[in-house]
């Protein structure tokens, strides 16, 4: 299947300081990835969807300005999370959709494990 | 989306053939069935997706029933590998570009 790659897998951060993480669709174009967030034994929540050149579209309760979404290319897009607290420690997950994709199927990345200290 | 029901938890022998049940008994005429696994600490894998009829791949089968309100994946030789939660999702397919609606999903332990 079609491959999303997501850079870091971990990375430990201190409080107060900003993390990007990076979301690539190495064999497909993808006008249209997903975030989501995961905490420990809980199931994935969608935080946003992220439309490439325009602005992304954030779920009820996920502050846009703390969790900024770029999709400058058809095969990136990229999470910050702006001024890190311990309670944003959590496992991000990204998805894509191949535009030329017939029935929907979302192919995911890896997921990104962030620690704030 | 429609939403679905999945016991929490089933354990399976290795070697034998898991059974995971869904129940959509709201599920659209025009809607998907899909499964995906997680196994610990990594993102969600695709599985299989069946809109009425039962489809097979190099993975898994999926059984739906003819009034479509619930669904099985089979895994047919399960492997200690095979240990992960099973996510059964059902959602508008085609050229939807809709998120996927995670529930709590199955966790699936292959036992030795």
């Amino acid at each position: 299947g079609a491959v999303v790659s997501q850079h870091p897998s971990w990375v430990i951060c201190k409080s107060g300081t900003s993390v990007k993480i990076e979301c690539r669709s190495l064999d497909f174009q993808a006008t249209t990835m997903f975030w989501y967030r995961q905490f420990p034994k809980q199931s994935l929540m969608l935080m946003a969807t992220s439309n490439e050149g325009s602005k992304a579209t954030y779920e009820q309760g996920v502050e846009k300005d703390k969790f900024l979404i770029n999709h400058a290319s058809l095969t990136l897009s990229t999470l910050t999370v702006t001024s890190a607290h311990p309670e944003d420690s959590s496992f991000y997950i990204c998805s894509a959709r191949s535009a030329g994709g017939l029935t929907g199927e979302l192919f995911f990345g890896e997921g990104s494990r962030l620690t704030v200290l | 989306d429609a939403k679905t029901t999945q016991p929490p938890s089933m354990d399976c022998a290795e070697g034998r053939a898991a059974n995971l049940p869904c129940n959509h008994s709201t599920i659209s005429g025009n809607e998907y069935v899909y499964w995906y696994r997680q196994i610990h600490s990594q993102g969600p894998q695709y599985i299989i997706h069946g809109l009425k009829n039962n489809e097979t791949n190099e993975m898994a089968s999926l059984i739906i029933t003819e009034d479509r309100k619930s669904s099985t994946l089979i895994l047919p030789h399960a492997t200690l590998r095979d240990t992960a939660v099973y996510y059964c999702i059902v959602r508008v397919g085609g050229g939807s570009a809709r998120q996927l609606t995670f529930g709590s999903g199955t966790q699936l332990t292959v036992l030795p």
